[in-house]
């Protein structure tokens, strides 16, 4: 059974950096099957906000609109991924997940994108 | 404001049938697939439908997915007091990003 974990401070000061890391247990984080190791938040009461994600060899794709503040990595040797969000303000207060996601191309030109399992999720309030 | 729009709500009574709607554009909907999820308070979501209207494992038949051109729908039948939760829907979109809907909170009268 697939397991992910995220872990973090909780309490981030403004204009400080986000910092998390996702530990996954029961699969091969560098399974060179169409697993692309992915980041979500939720502000409190608000929608789901895709973040990106980090394929196994490291490369990485973020959203347009946390582009210029974000950083992924992979550690496949402890089966960890992580995040970074420079310069946090309390727009950046939420929960976030990290999740496994997996890519379909079933004919040219269509994608199918989707997260079979989820972490529990880690509340990150931005306040000083 | 989300990418892909949903009704804030929706309500039936036990044993009825619902649907809830997902709108998109060409770049998201319109060409790609649909994956739902289901999300109780304070938990993470689940997978409830991939690939417009595959189920995982694990997951009931009363819940299936369907798309037509830039919208698709979730449909839940025989509804239990247990399905009450908030359901997402999310696809990939050709601006290379993955998007989702705001969130349908169902209520089992």
């Amino acid at each position: 059974q697939v397991q992910l974990q995220e872990s973090g401070p909780g309490l981030v000061k403004p204009s400080e950096t986000l910092s998390l890391t996702c530990t996954v247990s029961g699969d091969s984080i560098n399974d060179i099957d169409d697993y692309y190791w992915s980041w979500i938040r939720q502000p409190p009461g608000k929608g789901l906000e895709w973040i990106g994600y980090v394929y196994y060899t490291g490369s990485t794709t973020f959203s347009r609109s946390l582009k210029s503040r974000g950083t992924m990595s992979v550690d496949t040797s402890k089966s960890q991924f992580s995040l970074r969000l420079s310069d946090v303000t309390s727009a950046d207060t939420a929960v976030y997940y990290c999740a496994r996601g997996r890519f379909r191309y079933p004919r040219i030109g269509v994608t199918g994108y989707y997260f079979d399992y989820w972490g529990q999720g880690t509340l990150v309030t931005a306040s000083s | 404001q989300s990418v892909l729009t949903q009704p804030p709500s929706v309500s039936a009574a036990p044993g009825q049938s619902v649907t809830i709607s997902c709108s998109g554009s060409s770049s998201n909907i319109g060409r790609n697939y649909v994956s739902w999820y289901q999300q109780f308070p304070g938990t993470a979501p689940k997978l409830l439908i991939y690939e417009n209207n595959k189920r995982p494992s694990g997951i009931p038949d009363r819940f299936s997915g369907s798309k037509s051109g830039t919208s698709a729908t979730l449909a839940i039948t025989g509804l239990q007091t247990g399905d009450e939760a908030e359901y997402f829907c999310g696809a990939w979109d050709s601006s290379v990003s993955g998007v989702f809907g705001g969130g349908t909170k169902l209520t089992v009268l």
